[in-house]
């Protein structure tokens, strides 16, 4: 699977748009941009995906660029429950066995009131 | 979305025992599973992958007679961590797929080896 960057950490305002990007420049044609969120001390939670359209969920809006090389996760209104590490990740689809997910280190954010 | 069960929450054991840890699938079927570990300030890393009616597929590094995994059941997978000690205490976290193979996780299980 084609491996992410993200940036280690950032800050957003209470109420405002955040906006947490991913690179991802080795993705191949089959595999899907997967974001997670993990509060602390719980198991990650589920976003949203995509392959190479953009995505909207109640949660969170999900952008590729056009050679898929990298996305950008979008919480419109943040609020300090957003508050979590973000992991971008990218994954083969098709079939349980190669549906494993590789952490990185993802992006810890921050929304301060 | 799918929701996916642990248990205990948090358990903690002397050095040399053995301790169970459950992962079930509450409202899906799953054919696999997987077990990660996350230590404190890092990133979570996987373990291995339960495989209904098979044996599991252990991740590079992993000790499959240390940490024992059953999946016996479609919605059922467990990881036993045998012989534990101090240095596996951590924070375990499986995870499941649905039929539309997007992963759930489990709300994780803290084992502390005194």
């Amino acid at each position: 699977d084609a491996k992410t960057t993200q940036p280690p950490s950032m800050d957003c305002a209470e109420g405002r748009a955040a906006n947490l990007p991913c690179n991802h420049s080795t993705i191949s044609g089959n595999e899907y941009v997967y974001w997670y969120r993990q509060i602390h001390s719980q198991g990650p939670q589920y976003i949203i995906h995509g392959l190479k359209n953009n995505e909207t969920n109640e949660m969170a809006s999900l952008i590729i660029t056009e050679d898929r090389k990298s996305s950008t996760l979008i919480l419109p209104h943040a609020t300090l429950r957003d508050t979590a590490v973000y992991y971008c990740i990218v994954r083969v689809g098709g079939g349980n066995q190669g549906g494993k997910l590789i952490f990185g280190q993802g992006t810890e954010l921050s929304v301060k009131p | 979305g799918a929701v996916v069960s642990q248990h205990p929450s948090r358990v903690i054991c002397k050095s040399g025992t053995s301790v169970k840890i459950e992962c079930r699938s509450l409202d899906f079927q799953a054919t696999t599973m997987f077990w990660y570990r996350q230590f404190p300030k890092q990133s979570l890393m996987l373990m291995a992958t339960s495989n209904e009616g098979s044996k599991a597929t252990y991740e590079q590094g992993v000790e499959k007679d240390k940490f024992l995994i059953n999946h016996a059941s479609l919605t059922l997978s467990t990881l036993t961590v045998t012989s534990a000690h101090p240095e596996d205490s951590s924070f375990y976290i499986c995870s499941a797929p649905d039929s539309k193979e997007t992963q759930y996780f489990g709300p994780g299980t803290r084992l502390l080896v005194l």
